[in-house]
């Protein structure tokens, strides 16, 4: 069945460093990729989604790259700010299973002062 | 646009009592899933519905477990014999058919259930 790996429960770094949160997956087909973020007693919603034409989907500075070949889908931001301090969970999608989400366990991503 | 709302934001039972959590979707959204949420499993699928009609309730625990979908607004989560490893946030999401948003869930603030 499909699965979604994210090998960081916890990510802790200082504002302005780079950002790195790393997600693979196993899927029998082409899946779609998501990130969605859920901030502290709000609900998750969409960051960022993977194209069917290989563009790099970018959204409030982070972006992600879809990498067949390595089943990965790592999320990235050049510079951490305060306010990115959420939980983070990675997501893939078959395109036959119509909108049904399969995610990860979530990475929470401190950013401290 | 109110979102998916979700109804009671929170809710303690008793063991063994039964808890109903309630959903309503964004008008005009096709599609309503539930998921459970806790610190160890994080996002965990439960059940979805698609026009009404169930589609797919492989993550739902058979015993009891239990939605229902009986008209567009709204639809429910039932948990029979609530037990301590029930309490979680539960999550309901909604979302389109076609357009550019048909693959984005959009996700309701959840049910935190408690069962003491």
């Amino acid at each position: 069945g499909d699965s979604v790996t994210q090998t960081e429960g916890l990510v802790t770094l200082t504002e302005g460093l780079p950002v790195m949160l790393n997600c693979t997956y196993q899927s029998t087909y082409s899946p779609f990729l998501f990130w969605y973020v859920q901030h502290l007693n709000e609900a998750p919603k969409l960051l960022l989604k993977s194209f069917t034409d290989n563009k790099r989907p970018e959204h409030q500075g982070f972006h992600a790259t879809l990498h067949k070949s390595s089943s990965s889908f790592h999320l990235q931001k050049s510079s951490a700010q305060l306010s990115d301090s959420a939980l983070y969970y990675c997501a893939l999608s078959d395109p036959g299973s119509f909108n049904k989400l399969t995610f990860g366990a979530g990475t929470r991503l401190a950013v401290c002062p | 646009n109110a979102g998916v709302i979700q109804t009671p934001r929170h809710k303690v039972t008793g063991k063994g009592q039964e808890a109903t959590l309630w959903c309503e979707p964004i008008s005009g959204h096709s599609a309503v899933f539930w998921y459970r949420q806790t610190i160890v499993q994080g996002l965990e699928f439960l059940t979805y519905f698609r026009n009404q009609a169930p589609i797919d309730d492989s993550g739902m625990p058979k015993e009891r477990f239990s939605a229902q979908m009986p008209n567009q607004s709204h639809s429910t989560l039932k948990i029979q014999s609530t037990q301590p490893q029930d309490s979680a946030v539960y999550l309901c999401a909604s979302s389109l058919d076609t357009g550019p948003s048909q693959n984005t869930l959009y996700f309701g603030a959840g049910t935190r259930l408690s069962v003491l």
